[in-house]
């Protein structure tokens, strides 16, 4: 089974330091999604690529924060300076896009948790 | 800004009973899609049913189904036969139809299954 990857699971790193979390999602999805899950709470968006082209972000996604998936295939999430706010889950989610799959679902990793001491 | 709301922040149901977990949705919005998907713990989060707002008809998904309520904004879940494995955190979810496609998840509901 070829699921979304993630990868590491957990991190734990101290304030200030930069982090990077990687997503492998499903081989011939195009569409690749990273959303952010505090404890007790439901996803909230972070940013979105179709291919390469990063197409949204969310105001959460601060400038400390940058997202790349320069294959159109893996991406890569970076925080810089992390604060301890910064702590959560961070979800990776992929799916085919276009006119023929606006209706497909989004296909979930299991997550990289973070935790910034 | 669409929002949703899911006013059950936790849920207990006796195995092989029925439960409804409940969801409403702020949208001006006429095309999108509903969700839900369960988060079992430590675990990734999978779609439990889709609901079209086109559709008028209920979605239904062996023992999961939906209560679509277009107008009021409100989109349940009901589990019927409640299973071991159903305990999760459930979380309903809005997509509107545009070239994005971001959800937009409620808070959630811990659903708990007693033996």
């Amino acid at each position: 089974d070829t699921g979304v990857s993630q990868d590491p699971r957990h991190k734990i790193t101290k304030r200030g330091q930069n982090v990077t979390f990687r997503c492998d999602p499903i081989s011939e999805h195009n569409r690749l999604y990273w959303y952010r899950q505090t404890l007790g709470q439901g996803p909230e968006f972070l940013t979105y690529f179709q291919n390469e082209a990063q197409l949204e972000k969310s105001r959460l996604l601060s400038d400390r924060f940058s997202a790349e998936r320069p294959k159109g295939s893996f991406s890569t999430l970076e925080i810089q300076r992390t604060e301890q706010g910064d702590s959560a889950m961070y979800l990776c989610a992929s799916s085919l896009g276009g006119l023929a799959g606006v209706g497909n679902e989004q296909f979930f990793g299991p997550g990289t948790r973070l935790t910034v001491l | 800004a669409q929002t949703v709301t899911q006013s059950q922040p936790e849920m207990s149901v006796q195995e092989a009973e029925t439960v409804t977990l409940s969801c409403t949705y702020d949208t001006s919005e006429s095309d999108y899609y509903l969700f839900w998907y369960k988060q079992p713990p430590s675990r990734q989060m999978i779609l439990v049913i889709r609901q079209e707002a086109y559709k008028q008809q209920n979605a239904t998904e062996n023992r999961f189904s939906v209560n679509f309520q277009k107008a009021a904004k409100s989109f349940s879940l009901k589990i019927s036969d409640s299973q071991l494995g159903d305990a999760a955190m459930y979380f309903c979810a809005y997509r509107f139809n545009n070239a994005g496609n971001m959800l937009t998840f409620g808070g959630g509901t811990r659903l708990m299954v007693k033996p």
